[in-house]
């Protein structure tokens, strides 16, 4: 079946810090791929997302491209602020259905 | 303003308690979906509708029960059958199959803790 695979957590940066996160996903067929983010207390926002291989989807100064050959999905910030901390999950669809598979989500935490 | 509601925001029962939470969406979509989100395990499919009066078990099912009588609204039940309910529950809503590898937009969530 259908998976997605975040890199372990928690990570901490300084402001103004590069960000990486790493997403790789097994899925069947063509899936689309997304990145939702999630504040203390609240529900998922759709933060970016990318629908067929080679695409680049940024929102807020994040960025993140599909990588059909290596089946990644990585986010990616160049300079953190302590807005940005936050729980981030990556995600997918594949098929016909409309069903989401998550990451099990990492949390970021952006000191001052 | 379109979005999804979610009431209450924080909900508090007895053990061995049915309790019904509340997710309603103005955003036409035809599909919706409940999740369960416990520290640690990011999301896990509860029940979806992919139509009005129709929908299917996900990955965790055991223990809670849907409807789906109007478009706009899916209830969740928590039964008492429930092993561990107390979780934040996440409602979400997409346009569905008619659009292929659509989004799904979140409410703000019910935080269920059952004493």
């Amino acid at each position: 079946g259908d998976s997605v695979t975040q890199m372990e957590g928690p990570v901490t940066l300084s402001e103004e810090a590069f960000l990486t996160i790493n997403c790789t996903y097994t899925a069947t067929g063509y899936p689309s791929l997304f990145w939702y983010v999630q504040y203390p207390g609240e529900g998922l926002q759709l933060l970016l997302k990318a629908t067929k291989a080679d695409d680049k989807g940024s929102n807020k100064g994040f960025e993140a491209t599909y990588r059909k050959e290596t089946t990644s999905f990585h986010l990616e910030k160049g300079s953190v602020q302590v807005s940005d901390s936050a729980v981030y999950f990556c995600a997918l669809i594949s098929g016909a259905n409309s069903k989401l598979t998550f990451g099990k989500g990492i949390t970021l935490s952006v000191r001052p | 303003d379109g979005g999804i509601t979610q009431s209450p925001k924080y909900l508090f029962r007895k053990e061995g308690q049915n309790v019904t939470l509340s997710c309603e969406q103005n955003l036409n979509h035809d599909a919706m979906y409940w999740y369960r989100q416990d520290p640690g395990q990011g999301l896990r499919l509860i029940y979806y509708s992919q139509i009005v009066n129709d929908f299917q078990k996900g990955d965790i099912a055991e223990g809670y029960s849907v409807s789906r009588e109007k478009k706009e609204s899916f209830p969740l039940t928590v039964t008492s059958a429930q092993k561990n309910p107390t979780a934040f529950y996440l409602c979400a809503s997409s346009i569905g199959t008619a659009i292929p590898g659509s989004e799904q937009f979140f409410g703000p969530g019910t935080r269920l803790t059952v004493l």
